[in-house]
This record gives structure tokens, sequence and C-alpha cells, in this order.
């Protein structure tokens, strides 16, 4: 079946400006998870649903960062005032409810702030 | 925040050569899993080892945890062009399923 799929792949914004990152998770994952990774380092953890509610979103760095997943099913992650410290690709995954030990990865959105 | 290092962070060999990452983390842990990302882009889960094994294997893959130590390995054997990526390992906690990923290795495999 389909894997993981991000829109878009690229995303090249201006300072200041508001971005919303879209994951659609494979049919029938409950859990899904945002991380974040810079270039030359591994991907660091940002919020994680288990169905709609938010479950732990310890990861998020601030206020500006802010995730939904309304239906249980795809999720938003969405960034006020972009720095360009945001600049990354944002990685999401997702894992079936009775392996929550694996989780598949979409291929990233890289994330310009310019 | 990075909870481990990885070692070397990069390594360069021949095909057909064997290749070894290592791996130390801080937590104590319910599994420790190695992930493949080509091209800064997806990653790719190859192997996972729960904290009460010490060995396990998969194809050319052979993995070593030593909880003791904190620290993990992934052997990889007879080495191909194709597996020329960087490594990560990530550990998972009992009581939390998010992923904390060290910095990696990057591997080029050279024909």
């Amino acid at each position: 079946g389909a894997g993981v799929s991000q829109t878009p792949s690229n995303k090249v914004t201006e300072k200041g400006k508001y971005v919303e990152l879209r994951c659609d998770p494979i049919s029938g994952h409950t859990a899904l998870y945002w991380y974040r990774q810079s270039l030359g380092q591994g991907p660091e953890f940002l919020i994680y649903f288990q169905g709609t509610g938010a479950a732990d979103d310890s990861g998020l760095p601030n206020d500006r960062f802010f995730a939904v997943r309304p239906e249980g099913s795809v999720s938003t992650l969405k960034i006020q005032r972009t720095e360009r410290g945001d600049s990354a690709v944002y990685l999401c995954a997702s894992s079936f409810l009775r392996d929550q030990e694996t989780q598949y990865f979409g291929p990233g959105t890289r994330l310009l702030v310019l | 925040s990075q909870q481990g290092e990885e070692d070397p962070q990069a390594l360069s060999i021949q095909e057909g050569e064997n290749a070894t990452m290592n791996c130390s983390y801080k937590t104590s842990i319910n599994n420790l899993q190695w992930y493949r990302q080509n091209s800064g882009r997806g990653l790719v889960h190859l192997i996972l080892i729960r904290s009460n094994e010490r060995e396990k294997h998969s194809g050319r893959l052979r993995v070593t945890l030593d909880t003791s130590k904190k620290s993990s390995s992934l052997l990889i054997t007879a080495s191909r062009a194709a597996d020329t990526a960087s490594y990560f390992c990530a550990t998972q906690r009992l009581d939390g399923n998010k992923l904390v990923f060290g910095a990696g290795t990057i591997l080029r495999v050279k024909s």
C-alpha cells in the first residue's frame, strides 16, 4: 500500500511568514509523529499524536509551532512568524497501534526560510 | 535534544569490506533501532533490538547492544555501493513512543 506522504516536498518562504506542512499517514495507523532534522544532524522529535489528540508535544520548540490532526488521519504542522533558524527538513512518521515500536517515515518537507 | 553520540561521523570503505558504526545513549531504553537515510530525506527502518537482547541479525546486518555500557554497534558485512547513506541509531523508552536519534554516521562505499 501507499506509504507516508508529505506535501509540499519543498517550501521556500520569507522570514515572518506563516507556513503549513501536511502529512498523510499510512491508512489505519493511529499514531503520527513529527520530527525536525537540521543539516548534518539526526531528527529531533517535535510532537506525537495518538488519534486526534497530542499525546506528547514536549519537542515543540516554542509557541510559534502548532500541529493538529482533527480527524485522526491527516496532520498539519503550522509555523507562525517563521525565522531563518526554522529552516530544516520536517519529517512525519506513523505507526500501527499494535506495533508502536516501528515508525514509517515520509520523504519529508524541506523548509527554507529566507 | 540529541541523546547520544555516533562514531565515526564519517566512514569511507571499499566495496566488499565490512562497515562498523557505533552508537552510545544516555538513558534507560526499551529498544534501540537503526535507520538508513539517503540524500537527507526519508528514513528507512533497518533493525530493532530490544533491551533484553544482546545481538540480532538481519541479512548482511548485525547489531549488538550492551545496556551496561549504553552502547550499540551496527555491522554491515560485504558492503555494496548501494549501502552508501547516512545511518542513525534511535532509542525508544518504555514510557514513551518518541524516538531519540543520534547524530548519524555517513557511510560511503566506493566501487
